[in-house]
């Protein structure tokens, strides 16, 4: 089955204690991104990747890093994390960026205390 | 500056009939616009996409108009369905990145 995963789905952390959010697509998809969800702001870029070893910064990149060793994976670190880092968080990967349909993973309810 | 918007947060209708949900955007560069349906605890999914050399797209049930002219963008249910419940986001593409709205939520009476 063609589908975005993402791991964890639930993450309660501390503030400055590293963690990582896995993302894998099976698909063979070139473009890759990262979202944050908020209430009442929707969906926010993160960042996105054009192919492996290709990534740039969206809308709000600050105390984010990605890395994209392989195609089907992307996944997105938090070298410290803050309180205002508390979101719901979704990857989401398309054949291209060029107008092709973004299929986004089920989600990642991260809560920084 | 860039953003993407709604004009309601909430929009109730009857199941059965039509739904309009709208959406304004700022970048008269934009090229290609998207409508996604999200329903609750799941990601985004794809409903239909324009690109800007289109003004009007029609999907299974859905339409969307594009009017460059005041950069308005506009999804149309046609007899909505109960299952038609879910947030509705727009999304243009700006570069290689694209910027969503904030979202409508859409309730179907019975």
């Amino acid at each position: 089955e063609a589908q975005v995963t993402q791991n964890p789905r639930y993450l309660i952390t501390v503030t400055g204690k590293k963690l990582t959010v896995t993302c894998s697509q099976n698909m063979n998809h070139e473009y890759m991104s990262w979202y944050r969800q908020d209430p009442g702001l929707g969906l926010r870029q993160i960042y996105y990747s054009m192919n492996v070893e290709v990534t740039d910064k969206g809308d709000v990149p600050e105390g984010y890093k990605v890395s994209r060793k392989e195609k089907r994976n992307f996944p997105l670190i938090l070298e410290s994390p803050s309180p205002n880092q508390t979101s719901l968080y979704f990857c989401a990967s398309s054949l291209s960026f060029i107008t092709d349909t973004q299929y986004f993973g089920p989600g990642t309810r991260l809560t920084v205390l | 500056g860039e953003s993407v918007g709604l004009h309601l947060p909430t929009l109730s209708v009857q199941e059965g009939d039509n739904s309009i949900i709208n959406c304004a955007y700022s970048n008269s560069a934009s090229d290609y616009f998207i409508w996604y349906k999200q329903e609750s605890g799941k990601g985004p999914q794809f409903i239909i996409d324009i690109r800007s050399n289109m003004d009007k797209r029609q999907g299974q049930r859905v339409t969307v108009l594009l009017n460059k002219t005041v950069k308005h963008l506009s999804l149309q249910i046609a007899a909505t369905q109960p299952g038609d419940s879910a947030v509705y986001f727009c999304a243009s593409m700006r570069g290689q990145n694209f910027v969503f709205g904030p979202g409508t939520r859409l309730s179907v009476l019975p």
